[in-house]
């Protein structure tokens, strides 16, 4: 079975300040690994994943993630964070044992203030 | 939210009354799925389907059903059976279910309340 952990039910950070969103995984085999942005009332928006290669993935709207294969984790970054993007964060897992099938943390609310 | 869409964006159930949830996508995805959202939890998946005319129970199957007859819809009917239907139900799409890592696209969303 595969499992996500987001430890974090809100993160609160300064405009102007570094973010982090945690996210640890539990999987067997090769992990995959995803982030999205839930605004209120609305749909999912993909971030960023990360599938091989580089552990340092960027993605949309100046975030990036790193994968740590040993501490089973794939936390979310911001160097510096904005009003705009607080929201609902969410980490998702997938491997080559499940097909496609994600598996999704509880979230993590985000409140950037200024 | 991209080339997905779902109506209506607000559905009112009463008790013992089936309600159908309609997804559309035209970004000629063959793997589509239903997850639900519940306040404070992550994403539960319902049904997905990997391809036409075929399709398999998520994690909580109970009290709803699919039909996929063409590639572009994935509506979900929730059954008089789901006793606590009230919830976010968010349909997405993939360019296919066995390829591995593949991004999963979201629509909009259908907010179920019931009466």
């Amino acid at each position: 079975a595969q499992s996500v952990a987001q430890p974090e039910d809100q993160v609160n950070v300064a405009e102007g300040n570094p973010l982090t969103v945690k996210c640890t995984y539990s999987v067997s085999g090769n992990p995959y690994l995803f982030w999205y942005v839930q605004y209120p009332n609305r749909g999912l928006q993909f971030l960023l994943k990360y599938i091989t290669g580089d552990n340092l993935v960027k993605g949309s709207y100046g975030f990036e993630a790193e994968f740590n294969k040993s501490q089973t984790s794939f936390h979310l970054k911001k160097p510096s964070a904005l009003v705009s993007d607080s929201a609902l964060y969410f980490c998702a897992v997938s491997s080559g044992n499940a097909g496609n099938m994600l598996t999704f943390g509880g979230g993590t609310r985000l409140m950037v203030k200024p | 939210d991209g080339g997905i869409t779902q109506s209506p964006k607000y559905l009112f159930r009463k008790e013992g009354q089936n309600v159908t949830l309609s997804c559309e996508q035209n970004l000629n995805h063959d793997a589509m799925y239903w997850y639900r959202q519940d306040p404070g939890q992550g994403l539960r998946l319902i049904y997905y389907s990997q391809i036409v005319n075929d399709f398999q129970k998520g994690d909580i199957a109970e009290g709803y059903s699919v039909s996929r007859e063409k590639k572009e819809s994935f509506p979900l009917t929730v059954t008089s059976a789901q006793k606590n239907p009230t919830a976010f139900y968010l349909c997405a799409s993939s360019i296919a279910s066995g390829g591995l890592g593949e991004t999963q696209y979201f629509g909009p969303g259908t907010r179920l309340l019931v009466l």
